[in-house]
């Protein structure tokens, strides 16, 4: 079944200890980004992936790192977390960013952080 | 910069009614315009997009949108709300710009009461 998937799926972590959410994707796509939701603010982009060891930030790119070692993978590392990254987090994917920019994106399940 | 609209943080509606869920954007060019749905704790489903062509688009569950260039809008309907149509909606648009590829609108919950 092609899909995203994320883990873990629910954390609640302390401020200021070092955490990774893995992204994974099975459709062999090209590009992969990181959201965060926040209530009334919509899905805002973290960081997102033209392709393997290409990353670049999206509108929200504080406190956030990424990496791309593989075309499947795109974990998203948060260094040193603070309460106001609590969030619902969520990674997506489509085939390739080139042609007519058309695609729909196929998001994971979401992870919601909480941080204390 | 690109934007989106939602200026509705929740539309109520009865089952049966008509529905319509608003989106206005704003972007350099053509944009393309896509419609997600977010049902409670998981993530969000590809409901319809216009990229060029007719301005009347169908997409999933019954679900379409109509591209309004002179409005700058893409508004959501469905002839006849379901119960199960509730949810969480979301309104994004890409424009020509590569670095940032969708922009979301806030979100608008549908409520449809039996």
């Amino acid at each position: 079944e092609a899909q995203v998937t994320q883990n873990p799926r629910y954390l609640i972590t302390v401020t200021g200890k070092k955490l990774t959410v893995t992204c994974s994707q099975n459709m062999n796509h090209e590009y992969m980004s990181w959201y965060r939701q926040d209530p009334g603010l919509g899905l805002r982009q973290i960081y997102y992936s033209m392709n393997v060891e290409v990353t670049d930030k999206g509108d929200v790119p504080e406190g956030y790192k990424v990496s791309r070692k593989e075309k499947r993978n795109f974990p998203l590392i948060l260094e040193s977390p603070s309460p106001n990254q609590t969030s619902l987090y969520f990674c997506a994917s489509i085939p390739s960013f080139a042609g007519t920019g058309g695609y729909e994106q196929f998001f994971g399940p979401g992870t919601r952080l909480t941080v204390l | 910069a690109q934007s989106v609209a939602q200026p509705e943080d929740q539309v109520n509606v009865a089952e049966g009614n008509p529905l319509t869920v608003k989106c206005t954007y704003s972007v350099s060019g053509n944009p393309y315009l896509f419609w997600y749905v977010q049902y409670p704790n998981r993530g969000l489903q590809f409901l319809l997009k216009y990229i060029t062509g007719d301005n009347l688009v169908k997409g999933s569950y019954g679900f379409e949108a109509e591209f309004n260039k002179s409005q700058t809008s893409f508004h959501l309907k469905k002839p006849s709300a379901l119960v199960s149509d509730s949810a969480l909606y979301f309104c994004a648009v890409r424009g020509l710009n590569a670095g940032n590829m969708l922009t979301f609108g806030g979100g608008t919950r549908l409520m449809v009461k039996p």
